[in-house]
């Protein structure tokens, strides 16, 4: 059975632009997470969706979104880059409740 | 690959000792406790949970144990190995939140570095 795929692994974008990151979960788990991760902070959760709907929200501003299509690949976006959202991003899906997390490799972003 | 504790606590020990690594949690009501391993490149994976209502759990090498009177979790890992060292991470489950999800709050994390 294949893992969690997070598309890309690396991006490099400047401050202001926006950026979409892609994740496909286990097969037959419904329930994706969106992590932030950096050294200062460690693991920050960012959002959780189930069956297209937003379950779950983390304390990050209106510039992180996402959303859930049917087959429950999720994306995530954040508009308006700024340096401090420079971080490795991480998808985690789940079979229904949110425990048993499964993590994908990430997507390091840097914004310059 | 990525570097994930450029800050974090460190554990440095020999292969072959047993390792043990601490983690204080903060919500007196989180029911649901997970402890995961972070490789360089690599996203945090599952090791071993525990319920609120248990102070131990073992799994292959690796044990669990939970004080809820002091909110301290730690993780024992026996017969240490090089394939050990990496970041470990512990996670709270704070219960299901109206939406029916199971909210987790992790950790700052221990980097293990086993030595040959």
């Amino acid at each position: 059975k294949a893992g969690v795929t997070q598309t890309p692994r690396y991006l490099i974008k400047t401050r202001g632009q926006q950026v979409t990151l892609s994740c496909s979960p286990i097969s037959g788990h419904r329930s994706v997470s969106w992590y932030q991760q950096t050294p200062g902070q460690g693991l920050q959760f960012l959002f959780e969706y189930f069956s297209e709907t937003q379950r779950n929200k983390g304390n990050f501003p209106g510039r992180f979104s996402g959303r859930q299509f049917s087959n429950s690949r999720s994306e995530m976006n954040v508009s308006t880059l700024e340096l401090g959202d420079s971080a490795l991003y991480l998808c985690a899906s789940s079979f229904g409740t949110g425990v048993d997390q499964y993590f994908g490799a990430g997507t390091r972003l840097s914004v310059l | 690959g990525e570097s994930v504790g450029l800050h974090l606590p460190t554990l440095s020990v020999q292969e072959g000792d047993n390792s043990i690594i601490n983690c204080a949690y903060s919500n007196s009501a989180s029911d649901y406790f997970i402890w995961y391993k972070q490789e360089s490149g690599k996203g945090p994976q599952f090791i071993i949970d525990i319920r609120s209502n248990m102070d131990k759990r073992q799994g292959q090498r690796v044990t669990v144990l939970l004080n809820k009177t002091v909110k301290h979790l730690s993780l024992q890992i026996a017969a240490t190995q090089p394939g050990d060292s990496a970041v470990y991470f512990c996670a709270e489950g704070e219960g299901q939140t109206q939406g029916g999800s199971e909210k987790l709050v992790f950790g700052k994390g221990m980097k293990l570095t086993v030595n040959p």
